[in-house]
């Protein structure tokens, strides 16, 4: 079986300052994960995602994340945080079982302060 | 360019109508899937489809119906069954191996008037 959870419903940072949008995992199997963003009133847009390859993945606009089986943790982060930033994100995890749905987080909504 | 396309952006409802929200996708994906958002619950699955005229339930399936005539199509259905419709519908697509990750749609707001 599968979950996932997104620590935080709410983060605020100012613009400038770095961005950490935190994830875990569980899974059966190696999973795969990704980071969705969505803006108002859209679709999601995949981030980026990993797949058993490297670690430390890097995405569009800046995002990256890191895989830590360790930890079992997948934390989206930013170095510097942009007005448009402002959105929803979502952490995701699937796994090639065919048991297993994919799963999604129940978001994250990062506010940027001015 | 390759994509999926939902129909009406915005809908209107009145009490105990039925309504079809569109869903076309070009990108030969075989697996489709209907998601309802409403705030603070994340997304939540209705219905899926892993290959033509064949669909499964998901976790809120009830009040809901669908079809898979084509490939490339996913029409959902919002009964007046369906007790509290009023939310944010998302239509997605994969490869059968949904693993891989999604492609969304830009989505459907449904309101009840």
């Amino acid at each position: 079986a599968q979950s996932v959870t997104q620590l935080d419903s709410h983060v605020s940072v100012s613009e400038g300052t770095p961005v950490l949008l935190r994830c875990n995992y569980s899974s059966s199997y190696s999973p795969s994960l990704f980071w969705y963003v969505q803006h108002p009133n859209k679709g999601l847009q995949l981030l980026l995602k990993y797949t058993s390859a490297a670690t430390l993945v890097k995405g569009i606009n800046g995002f990256e994340a890191e895989f830590k089986k360790s930890e079992t943790s997948f934390h989206l982060t930013k170095p510097s945080a942009h007005m448009s930033d402002a959105a929803e994100y979502f952490c995701v995890v699937s796994s090639p079982s065919r048991d297993d749905k994919i799963i999604f987080g129940k978001g994250t909504r990062l506010h940027i302060l001015p | 360019d390759g994509g999926i396309t939902q129909s009406p952006k915005y809908l209107f409802r009145k009490e105990g109508q039925n309504v079809t929200l569109s869903c076309e996708q070009n990108l030969n994906h075989d697996a489709m899937y209907w998601y309802r958002q409403d705030p603070g619950q994340g997304l939540r699955l209705i219905y899926y489809s892993q290959i033509v005229n064949d669909f499964q339930k998901g976790d809120i399936a009830e009040g809901y119906s669908v079809s898979r005539e084509k490939k490339e199509s996913f029409p959902l259905t919002v009964t007046s069954a369906q007790k509290n419709p009023t939310a944010f519908y998302l239509c997605a697509s994969s490869p059968l191996e949904g693993w891989r990750g999604y492609t969304f749609g830009s989505g459907t707001r449904l309101t009840v008037v």
